[in-house]
């Protein structure tokens, strides 16, 4: 497997555009996970999800902020409209959950909203 | 809702040096506890996983503990190496044990 994959790597939109992240989980894992990481905060988790169900977005800052999971090999986090504190290295990762493996994490997207 | 706090922020040390870092959390109703290192620009690795039910896990030159009772676990590094730098964050499970909370990391600095 070629383990949780990203894309894009980097993005740098205009406030106010609409940004669009990208996820595909390692096969076989049941739990996604979105977190954002800022040198202030840390890595926060953002939402994630069971069986592509999402189970608590309650880490999603704003309405502006949305994820899918249409299906069991891809994931969408969408920023409509972005502002310029979005702005961060948006992570994916993968588990098979309740501690039994470890979490597999993507390369994450470096977003920049200018 | 759980806390998790890494000490120190930041450590810089000569090569060859054995290092200890901290991680506590504020539930010990944890089901996991994961170390990972993060490169500059990089994803996360998961280094170790201790499951609640054992008390270290030991890979190469690291080894990893868990006190789940006092909420505490420690990295310990033996013999450091200038590949060593980067930053270590400990993670635990949520209340529902279906997501991992992270600390904000120790940066760690080995010079030759």
């Amino acid at each position: 497997d070629a383990g949780v994959i990203q894309s894009p790597r980097h993005e740098v939109t205009e406030m106010g555009q609409e940004v669009t992240l990208r996820c595909k989980p390692i096969s076989g894992h049941d739990y996604l996970f979105w977190y954002r990481q800022t040198m202030m905060r840390g890595l926060e988790l953002l939402i994630y999800f069971n069986n592509n169900v999402p189970i608590d977005d309650s880490g999603m800052p704003e309405d502006r902020f949305s994820a899918k999971m249409p299906n069991a090999s891809f994931s969408t986090l969408k920023i409509q409209p972005s502002e310029p504190r979005d702005s961060a290295v948006y992570f994916c990762a993968s588990w098979t959950g309740f501690g039994y493996t470890e979490a597999f994490f993507g390369q994450g997207t470096r977003l920049t909203v200018v | 809702k759980q806390e998790v706090t890494q000490i120190p922020a930041a450590l810089s040390v000569p090569e060859g040096e054995n290092l200890v870092l901290n991680c506590s959390f504020t539930d010990s109703a944890i089901y996991n506890l994961q170390w990972f290192r993060q490169d500059p620009g990089k994803g996360l690795t998961s280094l170790l996983l201790i499951q609640s039910s054992q008390r270290e896990q030991t890979s190469g030159r690291l080894n990893a503990s868990l006190d789940k009772s006092s909420g505490r676990s420690t990295l310990y590094i033996a013999a450091s190496q200038p590949g060593d730098s980067a930053t270590y964050l400990c993670a635990v499970d949520n209340q529902a044990g279906t997501a991992l909370i992270f600390g904000k990391g120790t940066t760690l600095s080995v010079s030759s």
